[in-house]
């Protein structure tokens, strides 16, 4: 079974990084390309990033590039992405994706959201 | 940065009957090797996306094939031939041409 497993909701204080992980199975993880994705209460879907798992090449919005850092371990099958100096803002459901061909635009398997709470 | 303008914004469909969802872009999204990059995605209530499309018309796997795609360069169309009701959801179309990635507003489908 084709799957990606986030880590659990995040509560975090505004200026404190978060590290998001999607760990892959059922697939071949090296061959294919993992985005980011954040939905807001408002339903709106926002493109974070991607990265080619099999080159480590990433490709960020240009809104999030200075705070945004997405990884990848071979090892584990899993990415991962920070974002840095949170803001109110930032609160939101963030959902991994995947290509399995590393195509960047055959996103056909998502995880199950993290949600992202920042809050003094 | 690419503009997606989905209509409409809500969308009640009698079950049985067909249900139409148009999506245009601000920019062609059609590369020269002839594809159009343009993808429909579906998330149904308290649940995480589901690609439907992708290039336009190409169902994704596992995707009924009451669902179509069609369209080339900025207008495309989502079309089920007859809704049922696990088809309740906001529906998305998305643009993979170029970064960043951007994505309409979305269309709720309801039942009657």
């Amino acid at each position: 079974q084709m799957q990606l497993v986030q880590s659990g909701p995040e509560v975090k204080k505004p200026g404190i990084p978060v590290k998001v992980s999607c760990k892959a199975s059922g697939f071949t993880f090296s061959n294919s390309a993992i985005q980011w994705v954040r939905q807001t209460r408002g339903q709106r879907l926002e493109w974070i990033g991607w990265i080619i798992v099999g080159s480590g090449n990433t490709n960020y919005a240009q809104k999030f590039q200075e705070r945004v850092t997405i990884t990848r371990d071979m090892s584990t099958g899993t990415a991962y992405m920070e974002l840095s100096s949170l803001r109110s803002e930032d609160t939101a459901v963030y959902y991994c994706a995947a290509d399995r061909w590393g195509l960047v635009h055959v996103f056909d398997i998502w995880g199950q959201g993290t949600m992202v709470t920042v809050s003094s | 940065d690419i503009v997606m303008t989905q209509s409409p914004l809500s969308l009640p469909v009698t079950p049985g009957e067909p249900a139409s969802i148009s999506c245009k872009s601000s920019q062609s999204l059609l590369q020269s090797n002839g594809y159009s990059y343009l993808g429909w995605i579906r998330q149904r209530p308290g649940q995480s996306p589901q690609f439907l499309i992708y290039l336009g018309s190409n169902r994704a796997s596992g995707v009924p094939d009451r669902f179509s795609g069609s369209g080339s360069g900025t207008d495309f169309t989502l079309k089920i031939s007859r809704v049922e009701a696990e088809d309740v959801g906001i529906y998305y179309c998305m643009q993979a041409l170029q970064a960043p990635l951007t994505f309409g507003q979305g269309t709720k489908l309801e039942i009657k």
